[in-house]
């Protein structure tokens, strides 16, 4: 199976900016997508196809992706951005859809 | 309004077995592909399992064998028939649509999930 590797948990001051890794390989040879979690909620898509933003999703949050890491930048980070982030691929080599181990994010 | 409501979780035995829905509204589900996804207590994200447009479905390593996936277009609802349920089960599980768009490979839509405690 394919494995995405990212930091347990980010911490950030309100206003600063929040950058989450996603670590895979050839990571950048695939799309990534990624999700923000909130307690107790479902999963929603804040990224998708690497770079592209869902309507309603703030423009401040953006992502890129190339060799072995995929990342996904808050900017101007807000009390409401705290959440667990997930990063998610399919892989067609072992035909599946991995996600990512998780990141927890703390705005201070 | 596009939503997926998920039932059927429940607490059941070591062994035992169980069945999830997920009903949709606002799409077809023959129109596009269902997945369930799943997450244990304190946890990350898990595939289980995708029922593809087509009719082909997919399932992970640790459900392969024990899960079934299907989907009821008169209904508008896809299923998880859970065999030989193990501890390592316990989770909450998501019910998602495949994007529509493009080649897909994400999820756009979910369920708020239901509860599934595998526990003597």
């Amino acid at each position: 199976s394919y494995v995405l590797t990212q930091p347990p948990s980010v911490s950030v001051a309100p206003g600063n900016t929040a950058t989450i890794a996603c670590g895979g390989n050839n990571l950048g040879s695939k799309s990534v997508h990624w999700y923000q979690q909130r307690p107790g909620q479902a999963p929603i898509v804040v990224i998708y196809y690497d770079t592209d933003r869902p309507s309603g999703i703030p423009e401040r949050f953006s992502g890129s992706n190339s060799g072995n890491t995929a990342t996904l930048t808050i900017s101007r980070v807000e009390a409401g951005d705290e959440a667990d982030y997930y990063c998610q691929v399919w892989d067609s080599v072992s035909d599946v859809y991995a996600f990512g181990t998780g990141t927890k994010v703390t705005v201070l | 309004e596009v939503q997926l409501v998920e039932s059927g979780g429940d607490l059941v035995q070591p062994g035992g077995s169980l069945r999830l829905s997920c009903a949709a509204s606002g799409f077809t589900v023959s129109s596009t592909s269902m997945a369930w996804v799943r997450q244990a207590p304190g946890k990350g994200l898990e595939w289980v399992s995708i029922f593809y447009t087509e009719g082909d479905t997919k399932y992970a390593d640790s459900v392969r064998g024990r899960f079934t996936i299907s989907r009821d277009n008169s209904k508008n609802t896809l299923f998880l028939q859970m065999e030989s349920l193990r501890a390592e089960d316990t989770a909450i599980y998501f019910c998602a649509r495949e994007a529509m768009i493009a080649s897909g490979q994400f999820f756009d839509i979910w369920g708020r999930g239901t509860p599934v405690t595998v526990s003597s």
